[in-house]
């Protein structure tokens, strides 16, 4: 099983509708994160987390929110989702303090509002 | 907040053949972490290579390198014997070793390999 799990993997969803990405993650990390991939606009983070009762806005955080309910697990929702919204959503861990830390990805949400 | 830049949009290479992707950063930070990540056709990202800003010596991981320039802030990768499963898109990403913690990634630059 992958170290980072999201779900769903890909999901079509309505304008209006209020949609959940869900991300757990086995690695026992502390800090998670959601980030948007877009053509041309690289990745870039909507909200971060460094531990359960720490929750921090990214640079694009505007309609969305997250729920951070447990270490292992960091969900984004979109609560009126609107077409532009259409991108590739990751979900990402790392440990805390210590070098070498790096990014362990999930295998990311292709989401499409039509 | 740091900005990653990625000039080249897209590359190509012949396979077999050296190609160079360039990585420049903004920082006023004296200790981070950069990182080179492949992103192939499946979207999972995969680390490449990493780099500690306090060593000097550039890091290679078999047929890949970097050349770190800390005063230049520019931190480029050298992909040499390129192969197929080579191509992809690459994103170079940069981490605070002090504040915040969080990454910053480039926009990223598509990688063909011609047969």
């Amino acid at each position: 099983d992958a170290d980072v799990t999201q779900t769903p993997r890909n999901r079509i969803t309505k304008t209006g509708k209020r949609i959940m990405l869900e991300c757990s993650q086995t690695k026992g990390h502390d800090r998670m994160y959601w980030y948007r991939q877009d053509p041309g606009l690289g990745l870039r983070l909507i909200y971060y987390s460094f531990d359960v009762k720490d929750i921090n806005k990214g640079e694009i955080s505007d309609g969305y929110s997250v729920s951070r309910q447990a270490q292992a697990k960091f969900s984004l929702s979109l609560e009126s989702a609107i077409p532009n919204q259409t991108a590739l959503y990751f979900c990402a861990t790392s440990a805390g303090d210590g070098r070498n830390t790096e990014a362990f990805f999930g295998q990311g949400t292709r989401l499409t509002v039509v | 907040a740091q900005t990653v830049t990625q000039s080249q949009p897209e590359m190509s290479v012949q396979e077999a053949e050296t190609v160079t992707l360039s990585c420049t950063y903004d920082t006023s930070e004296s200790d981070y972490y950069l990182f080179w990540y492949k992103q192939p056709p499946s979207r999972q990202m995969i680390l490449v290579i990493r780099q500690e800003a306090y060593k000097q010596q550039n890091a290679t991981e078999n047929r890949f390198s970097v050349n770190f320039q800390k005063a230049a802030k520019s931190f480029s990768l050298k992909i040499s014997d390129s192969q197929l499963g080579d191509a992809a898109m690459y994103f170079c990403a940069y981490r605070s070793a002090v504040s915040g913690n969080q990454f910053y990634f480039g926009t990223g630059t598509s990688l063909t390999v011609i047969p």
